[in-house]
This record gives structure tokens, C-alpha cells and sequence, in this order.
């Protein structure tokens, strides 16, 4: 039962261009909302979050956008850097707080 | 100011043998998380653990899967009898408190089993 859902495997785009990355999800009870960043042999690292209470976080490149009524939410990176090339995780966390996991989106950012 | 430590990195198991994970996780934390990450898969939740209670082990295998996060020392997650399929790369996770808030990973157990 895959409550957080990556539909987009995988995202290439050209450096300096916007990345978005989408993320549903089907728990109404979902009221927390995560983006790891992870890459090859690591752990994975937080990103940014948002709380159900707000539509909209940002921090520097990275925007977080969050439309509870689809229970959507994206990640948006602009401009993107090759660095920011790895594998994108979307969580949510109901107020038990384990989080559950999409399945990744590999974002390529070509020089 | 250590992280969310890992051990072994890798670990190489034969078929019918046992897997021991460590991870201790960042000081000041007593949240733990483990997730299992299939190769060309995402993460998947196993089970959530605060000092010596289980919350949560909706995500673990009915048979062969153990977690424990006991008052002093690491949490262990520990699989018995290994088979080819639980090769995969196991992460820890943990946090400062039970609400929302963001889990710092650690660098993962990359478990093969030959």
C-alpha cells in the first residue's frame, strides 16, 4: 500500500533551467511533508519540509509547494546546478511521525 | 557532534546465517527509524522505535525480522536466516521528538547475502 507516490522516475534538465519534482499522496492524515536528497553509497539528507498549516516554503534554490486539496505536493529548484544531480525522496508523516517514503525521482542536471 | 552512526557499512552474509545492523543515533535523540531500500527501489519503512518500546513495525517481515532499541547501546535490527532476497542497503534514521519534525539518516548497512 504505497501512500507517498513518485510517479516520475527519473527528471534530466539543463543547468541554469527549473526543476520540478511531484510527489502525491493518499493519507489525509498525512500533516508533514519532507524532500531528501540523496546520492550514490550515502545516506539520505533533508532538503526542506512544509507543515499542512502552509502551502508554500522556500529556501534559497529549493521551493517546496504543497496543494492539500490534491493532496500534491513539488519540489522546486531553480536555477538547478549539476551538483543538485541525485535521487529525491518525498515523505509525509502523519503526528506519529514515521515517516513513509516515495520511491524516488533521479534528477540529471546537464551541464 | 557525530551523526547518526551506521555499523558495519557492508556485510556479507552466507544463506541461513544472521544479520546484526547497528545504529546509534544522534545524541540527544531517541526516535529511531529503520527503512530498507530494495536495489532501484525506494525507501521503505520497517519499523519505528523509541528507547525500548516499538512503536510502530507495520513495515517489518512477519518472520526472521527482530528491531530493539534498548536503553543503553544502539538500536539493533537483526534478521535470521538470511536469504538472497534481503540483500539490500538498510537505513537508520533518528530524531529529537516524536512530533513533526525532520530525521537525519545515517550512511547505511549495505547487507549481501551469498
Amino acid at each position: 500500500d504505497q501512500q507517498v507516490k513518485q510517479n516520475s522516475p527519473s527528471l534530466s534538465v539543463q543547468e541554469g533551467r527549473i526543476s520540478i519534482l511531484n510527489c502525491d499522496y493518499t493519507n489525509s492524515m498525512f500533516d508533514y511533508f519532507l524532500w531528501y536528497k540523496k546520492y550514490p553509497a550515502e545516506g539520505p539528507t533533508f532538503l526542506i519540509s512544509i507543515s499542512s498549516i502552509k502551502d508554500k516554503n522556500e529556501d534559497g534554490r529549493f521551493t517546496v509547494f504543497l496543494n492539500k486539496s490534491a493532496k500534491h505536493l513539488s519540489l522546486h529548484i531553480v536555477p538547478s546546478q549539476p551538483g543538485d544531480s541525485a535521487v529525491y525522496f518525498c515523505a509525509a508523516s502523519a503526528n506519529n511521525n514515521d515517516m513513509r517514503f516515495g520511491a524516488g525521482t533521479r534528477l540529471t542536471v546537464k551541464p | 557532534n557525530a551523526g547518526v552512526m551506521q555499523n558495519p557499512r557492508h556485510l556479507v552474509r552466507r544463506r541461513g546465517q544472521e544479520a546484526r545492523l547497528r545504529c546509534s543515533p544522534m545524541k540527544g535523540h531517541s526516535h529511531v527509524y529503520w527503512y530498507r531500500q530494495l536495489p532501484e527501489e525506494g525507501l521503505k519503512f520497517m519499523v519505528y522505535l523509541q528507547k525500548e518500546n516499538i512503536i510502530d513495525e507495520s513495515g517489518m517481515p512477519k518472520e526472521r525480522f527482530s528491531a530493539e532499541f534498548p536503553k543503553e547501546g544502539p538500536s539493533i535490527l537483526r534478521i535470521q536466516q538470511v536469504v538472497r532476497g534481503d540483500s539490500a542497503a538498510y537505513f537508520c534514521a533518528s530524531s529529537s521528538s516524536r512530533g513533526n519534525t525532520e530525521a537525519f539518516f545515517g550512511q547505511g548497512t549495505r547487507l549481501t547475502v551469498v
